[in-house]
C-alpha cells in the first residue's frame, strides 16, 4: 500500500541553524501539506502546496519557513534559522481526493 | 471560539464496550470531516471520513454527522485494548485548499 515517507525521523540542531525536512508523498497525489505538533498540543496546519506553489499558509509559516518540490518525488520544508520554539513533530501529508494521509513525522529538537 | 472542539478525556471504557467520541465545529460551511487515530509518538492515521448527514459504518467504527447541530461523532464497538489511543477530529473548513483543522483530541483508554 502506498505511503508517505519522511526523513530524517529525528533531527537535533542548534538554535540559529538551518534544517531541511524531507518528504516523499504518495506518487499519484497532487496536494501536499506540512503540519506540526508541539508536544502535548494539537496538530497545526503550516502550509499547503499545489501545482508547484503555495496555496495557503498559516500565521506560523513566516519568512523563516519555505517549501519546495525540487523534483517529481520530494517535498521539503526548510527552516532557515531555527528557534527553540520550533521544537516539534513535523508531519507531511498528501492527498489525491479529499482524504489526507500522513507520513511518520520528523521529530525536530532545537537546542 | 475554537474551530474544532473535543473533550480531551481521558475516556475510559471496559474491553468489549462501545466508546463514543464527540466533536463540534464552528464553521457552518464545513463539508468534510475526518477521524484520525494517533498512538503516542506516532503520526495521525486516518480511520474514517464522512461528508453527508447520517451514519457511516466501517467495521467496528461508525461515524455520525449532524451538520445542523455542527456535530460529528465516532462510535467504536467491541472496544479492544489496542484501540487505546488519542482520537483526533479534523475538519476541512470552507476554504478550498483542503487544509485540516484539528481538535485537541480525545484520549481513549480501553481496560482489559
Amino acid at each position: 500500500e502506498p505511503e508517505v515517507t519522511q526523513t530524517p525521523s529525528h533531527q537535533v540542531t542548534q538554535m540559529g541553524q538551518e534544517v531541511i525536512l524531507r518528504c516523499v508523498p504518495i506518487s499519484n497525489h497532487l496536494y501536499f501539506y506540512w503540519y506540526r505538533q508541539i508536544l502535548g498540543q494539537k496538530v497545526e496546519f503550516l502550509v499547503s502546496f499545489y501545482n508547484n506553489e503555495i496555496s495557503e499558509k498559516s500565521e506560523i509559516f513566516d519568512d523563516q519557513f519555505s517549501v519546495e518540490r525540487p523534483d517529481g518525488s520530494n517535498f521539503t520544508l526548510k527552516i532557515r534559522s531555527t528557534k527553540l520554539e520550533d521544537s516539534a513533530m513535523y508531519f507531511c501529508a498528501s492527498r489525491g481526493g479529499l482524504e489526507q494521509f500522513f507520513g511518520p513525522g520528523t521529530r525536530l529538537t532545537v537546542l | 471560539q475554537k474551530e474544532v472542539e473535543q473533550n480531551s478525556g481521558p475516556l475510559s471504557v471496559p474491553e468489549g464496550a462501545i466508546a463514543s467520541l464527540n466533536c463540534t465545529y464552528s464553521d457552518r460551511g464545513s463539508q468534510s470531516f475526518f477521524w484520525y487515530r494517533q498512538y503516542s509518538g506516532k503520526s495521525p492515521e486516518l480511520i474514517m471520513s464522512i461528508y453527508s448527514n447520517g451514519d457511516k459504518e466501517d467495521g467496528r467504527f461508525t461515524a455520525q454527522l449532524n451538520k445542523a447541530s455542527q456535530y460529528v461523532s465516532l462510535l467504536i464497538r467491541d472496544s479492544q485494548p489496542s484501540d487505546s489511543a488519542t482520537y483526533l477530529c479534523a475538519v476541512i473548513l470552507s476554504s478550498n485548499t483542503g487544509k485540516l483543522i484539528f481538535g485537541q483530541g480525545t484520549t481513549l483508554q480501553v481496560k482489559p
